[in-house]
Formats: C-alpha cells, structure tokens, sequence
C-alpha cells in the first residue's frame, strides 16, 4: 500500500514561477526522499531529509518537513521546462522499506 | 558507475504465459528492491534483496510471483500464469550499504503489457 499521498496530483506552471508541491504521511519515519520521474523512466533521486531536520536546500530545491503534522513540502524554484515530470515522495521507515507516494505529475510551460 | 540495467525494456505476452525480467544493479550495491508502477501511480514495493537474502515480501507478491538473487549480483523477477492485471511497469532499484539514508538508484524499468 502507498504510505504518502501528494498534493496537488498535477500541476501546470509557467517558466520561470515556483512551484510546490506537498507530500503527507501516514507513520512515523526514519527520513523522507523526494524523486522525480520522467515519462517511461525511472525514478532519480532529488534530495533526503531526516526526520530530526526541518528544512534543506539542494540548488533550486527547498524540502521541508513537519514531523508534528506528517508532512513535507517540495518547492522548486525558477522553474524551467525541463522541470517537467513527476515529483514522488518516499518515507523510509523501520528497516529498509521505502514507500513511495501516488505523485504530482508537474508540467512547465515554456 | 554504469547504473541500473533492466532487460527487457518492453514484454508483450499472452495471458497464462510466464515471463521473466531480469536486473542488474549498480555493482558494489548490496541491496536491491523490485517495485510495479501503474499507470498514474507511485511505485509500489514487491521485495528487497540484501546480498542474496531475499529480506521482504509484499502481500502484493501473489503466489505466482518469484524472485531470485542468487550471487548476490544481479536479480530474476519470474511472473508464471500472468494475468492482465499483471500489466504494470516494473521497477528495479539498488542501494548502497549506507543505511536507510542511502538513496535508492533505479532502472528505467520493464514495461510488461499482458495481453
């Protein structure tokens, strides 16, 4: 089953704006990772976050995390066409398992 | 670092037929995972190998579901008897002995379509 859900499921921006997406959770977690996906390939990974960070900057990339509310944030910013894919969340929680989110799906238009 | 292989890239099979995928992982990662993807959504876990020690199953794996690390090196993922519910992506993934804060790398994945 899919621990985390993403919010929006798809979202359409112009270049150049922002754009932020949210990820909730359903239990308590080791860390959270942030991946993205372009179309018939697999996922990449963008950024990792541990549960007892609240906020971290890679680039473009600002994830934040909110343990209290089970909750993460995606912002990308300066957005640029080939920003275009799907953005998952994955929460890591005991062991090794990582479960990964139902997405949202990001299109920037040039 | 040549990244993770996936062979096939696409399979077309009738139903009732067994197919096999196959995947080879980034070579010093002792851990690999299979997940399916369909259509709209997330990746879902099947199972996860660390060295040849198949650690994890899901309830998702039915059965008819077999998977296989045998050196510890690259995996099999066997479907026998698919069904078209079958028809999924299907994703493998490696880490590195880091920990849970070790990313995961994936391949570009098998696209199975039962038809």
């Amino acid at each position: 089953s899919q621990q985390g859900e993403e919010d929006p499921q798809a979202l359409s921006i112009q270049e150049g704006e922002n754009a932020t997406m949210n990820c909730s959770y359903k239990t308590s977690i080791n860390n959270l990772q942030w991946y993205r996906q372009n179309s018939g390939r697999g996922l990449v990974h963008l950024i990792l976050i541990r549960s007892n960070e609240r906020e971290k900057h890679s680039g473009r990339l600002r994830v934040t995390l909110d343990t209290s509310k089970k909750s993460s944030s995606l912002l990308i910013t300066a957005s640029r066409a080939a920003d275009t894919a799907s953005y998952f969340c994955a929460t890591v929680i005991i062991g090794n398992q990582f479960y990964f989110g139902t997405g949202t799906s990001l299109t920037v238009i040039p | 670092d040549t990244g993770v292989s996936q062979d096939p890239r696409h399979k077309i099979t009738k139903r009732g037929q067994n197919v096999t995928f196959r995947c080879d992982p980034i070579s010093e990662h002792n851990r690999l995972y299979w997940y399916r993807q369909t259509l709209g959504q997330g990746p879902e876990f099947l199972t996860y190998f660390q060295n040849e020690a198949q650690l994890e199953k899901s309830r998702l794996l039915s059965d008819r579901f077999s998977a296989e690390r045998p050196k510890g090196s690259f995996s099999t993922l066997e479907i026998q008897r698919t069904e078209q519910g079958d028809s999924a992506m299907y994703l493998c993934a490696s880490s590195s002995t880091g920990g849970p804060n070790s990313p995961l790398h994936f391949g570009n994945g098998t696209r199975l379509t039962v038809t």
